[in-house]
């Protein structure tokens, strides 16, 4: 079945620092790829929309210069989360679409990001 | 505009009863659903889809979910919980004319011995 893999799973880090995480397609090309944010014990809330060779769509409310999403391949969406601070500190998943269209989005295992 | 609502956020059950956790969508064109389980730290699995063809969806791990567009409704069953079973559940609802998925708000399954 389709795997999406995302990296890394983990990252404890002093606030200031940015942070980038990797959300890989490894069995099948995405041209879009989304973008979650979930606080504990609470549902996803839809960051953005990555979409392969143009920029990324963002929800209302998102800061597009916080949170910087690049699908420079089918296969691979980054999110960098710029100049983190501890409100920034959440659980972050991607998910992928396999195709054809209309297909259910496959989810990476999310990266818990703390910052100090 | 789509949206699921989830009716609890907690179950319980003893091991080997009846699963049963509800769901109900608003949609103004005939909606795709999907329920989510995600185990702690861990990203979301599908469990199960409706893409409007037959209406009793089978699913993985023993699971199934009907969907009754006189109600709105996709609840999700299990005739017989196991302790592995124990996890949040995701119901989601994408319209036609869209790739984003909305969540509802989860519910929690927990499994006594």
């Amino acid at each position: 079945g389709a795997v999406v893999s995302q990296h890394p799973s983990w990252v404890i880090c002093k606030s200031g620092t940015s942070v980038k995480i990797e959300c890989r397609s490894l069995d099948f090309q995405a041209t879009t790829m989304f973008w979650y944010r979930q606080f504990p014990k609470q549902s996803l809330m839809l960051m953005a929309t990555s979409n392969e060779g143009s920029k990324a769509t963002y929800e209302q409310g998102v800061e597009k210069d916080k949170f910087l999403i690049n699908h420079a391949s089918l296969t691979l969406s980054t999110l960098t989360v710029t100049s983190a601070h501890p409100e920034d500190s959440s659980f972050y998943i991607c998910s992928a679409e396999s195709p054809p269209g209309n297909q259910p989005q496959h989810f990476g295992d999310g990266t818990r990001l703390s910052i100090l | 505009a789509q949206s699921v609502t989830q009716l609890g956020s907690h179950v319980s059950v003893s091991e080997g009863a009846l699963v049963l956790l509800r769901c109900n969508y608003s949609s103004s064109v005939p909606p795709y659903l999907f329920w989510y389980v995600q185990y702690p730290n861990q990203g979301l699995q599908l469990l199960l889809k409706y893409t409007s063809a037959a209406t009793l969806v089978k699913g993985i791990n023993g699971f199934e979910a009907e969907f009754k567009k006189s109600e709105t409704s996709f609840h999700l069953t299990k005739p017989s919980a196991h302790m592995s079973d124990a996890a949040e559940y995701f119901c989601a609802v994408r319209g036609y004319n869209t790739d984003k998925l909305i969540f509802g708000t989860g519910t929690r399954l927990q499994v006594f011995p």
